[in-house]
């Protein structure tokens, strides 16, 4: 099976730098993904890691090692529009490449 | 259309009654998911798609949860003698084939279920 662990709950700084820690297991992993959802509204797609390293996209960022089933997503210059939940998910190729997900972390931006 | 859509995008429902979602993928997705997300918690697998066989049910959370999908097309969901716990928000994702690029799935806005 899978299990996937994140923080409940962060609490930043406007234009600061906030770290999301993620750390899962699953027996075919195929790849780690990070989504961004507002309240109220479907989760769209930030990142996504297959290989060990960081990936860089603008304001965020994504870390994974594969050896450790650790990641994390870092948000620069934080913006009050980033306050939303981070949602880690991992695929899985085990039964035919599915995506599950952890149960989210709400960050709070305050000014 | 251009992105996935869900229909009833809400849906109040008395105990007992049964209720069918609808989810239209992007064009060309060959992949399809439903998910199941409570007030305040993490999307909850239910089941997925690869082309209309389901390699993977184990999500569903009882037998009185079925979803079917045409082809590389529309899905439904099915929830039989509705209760009060199968209140939330069903998110529909789809993606392309894997392989093909990320794999990065895109949602739908949700059905909310509300079961009196």
């Amino acid at each position: 099976g899978q299990n996937i662990d994140q923080p409940t709950e962060m609490t930043a700084t406007e234009g600061a730098i906030v770290q999301i820690n993620c750390t899962y297991q699953t027996s075919g992993f195929n790849g780690l993904f990070w989504y961004q959802q507002h309240a109220g509204e479907a989760p769209t797609f930030l990142s996504y890691n297959v290989l060990d390293g960081l990936e860089e996209k603008g304001r965020f960022s994504s870390f994974l090692s594969r050896s450790k089933g650790y990641s994390y997503l870092l948000l620069k210059e934080l913006q009050m529009k980033d306050s939303a939940s981070y949602l880690c998910a991992v695929r899985d190729y085990t039964g035919g490449f599915k995506t599950i997900f952890g149960a989210g972390t709400r960050l709070f931006v305050k000014a | 259309g251009a992105g996935v859509s869900q229909s009833p995008s809400n849906k109040v429902t008395e105990k007992g009654k049964d209720v069918e979602l609808r989810c239209d993928p992007i064009s060309g997705h060959t992949a399809l998911y439903w998910y199941r997300q409570r007030l305040g918690q993490g999307l909850e697998f239910l089941i997925y798609f690869q082309g209309n066989s389901a390699p993977d049910k184990s999500g569903l959370p009882s037998d009185r949860f079925s979803a079917e999908r045409t082809g590389e097309s529309v899905s439904t969901l099915t929830i039989q003698r509705t209760q009060q716990e199968d209140s939330a928000v069903y998110l529909c994702a789809s993606s392309l084939k894997q392989g093909t690029n990320t794999g990065e799935l895109f949602f739908g806005e949700g059905s909310r279920l509300t079961v009196l």
